[in-house]
């Protein structure tokens, strides 16, 4: 199963917000999926930080939100600071074919 | 707290068997909804899922991948033992495993650290 794609790199000032996409195909995102979200920094385990579309595990901060709309998944982060600076990666999973595909990973930069 | 920590050789040759053992603790594999995945990742490259097991011993496989894995469970030592077979140079990545949320379809909420395992002769 081909990996969801998403955009190499997104960059933002701080304090702006900034959104990354996620397109599968109508495999990926059949009504019997779910997307979640994780941030990697360098050399670490990734962090959740969005799952189910756009629930957010306790700890998240409110500035990171998710959403969906046809066969595309979108992370927004607002209010962007330094230490958001890192790769991002969503992943869909599908109940009726329980598997998980992760996304090709976005950088995100501060600038 | 919950925790997972991955163990398993630094290097293994072509063709050898990899054995992982995932080590956790914080919860109990036996519970309704507990599940472990392995997730790896090349160096450089993006995350792979590869195998699941569920608290009912249900086991689910990457369709690329699920004639060489095998996935297991021992919960009286809160262990999940992958074992991929026909090891090659282009397995060499960052072998992780994480629980999924309880309750959740889609995150992984605890990670561990993670273990490169490299394969060349």
């Amino acid at each position: 199963q081909s990996a969801l794609t998403q955009p190499a790199s997104v960059s933002g000032s701080p304090g702006q917000s900034i959104t990354i996409s996620c397109t599968g195909t109508s495999n990926d995102f059949t009504p019997y999926s779910y997307v979640a979200w994780y941030q990697q920094h360098p050399g670490k385990a990734p962090k959740l930080m969005i799952y189910d579309f756009s629930a957010r595990p306790s700890g998240v901060s409110s500035r990171f939100s998710g959403s969906k709309s046809g066969y595309t998944a979108s992370l927004t982060i607002s209010g962007l600071q330094a230490e958001d600076e890192a790769d991002y990666y969503c992943s869909s999973y599908t109940s009726t074919s329980p598997r998980y595909v992760f996304g090709s990973g976005t950088k995100v930069t501060v600038l | 707290q919950v925790t997972l920590r991955e163990s398993g050789p630094a290097l293994v040759r072509p063709t050898q068997t990899l054995t992982l053992t995932c080590t956790f603790s914080g919860f109990a594999l036996s519970t309704s909804a507990m599940s472990v995945s392995w997730i790896r990742q090349p160096p450089g490259k993006a995350l792979e899922w590869l195998a699941r097991i569920d608290w009912d011993d249900d086991k689910f496989y990457s369709t690329s991948l699920k004639t060489r894995l095998t996935i297991s469970k021992d919960t009286s030592k809160n262990q999940v033992v992958l074992k991929m077979t026909n090891m090659d140079p282009v397995d060499t990545a960052t072998y992780y495993c994480a629980r999924l949320n309880p309750g959740s379809f889609s995150g992984f909420d605890f990670w561990g650290q993670g273990t490169l395992i490299t394969v060349a002769s």
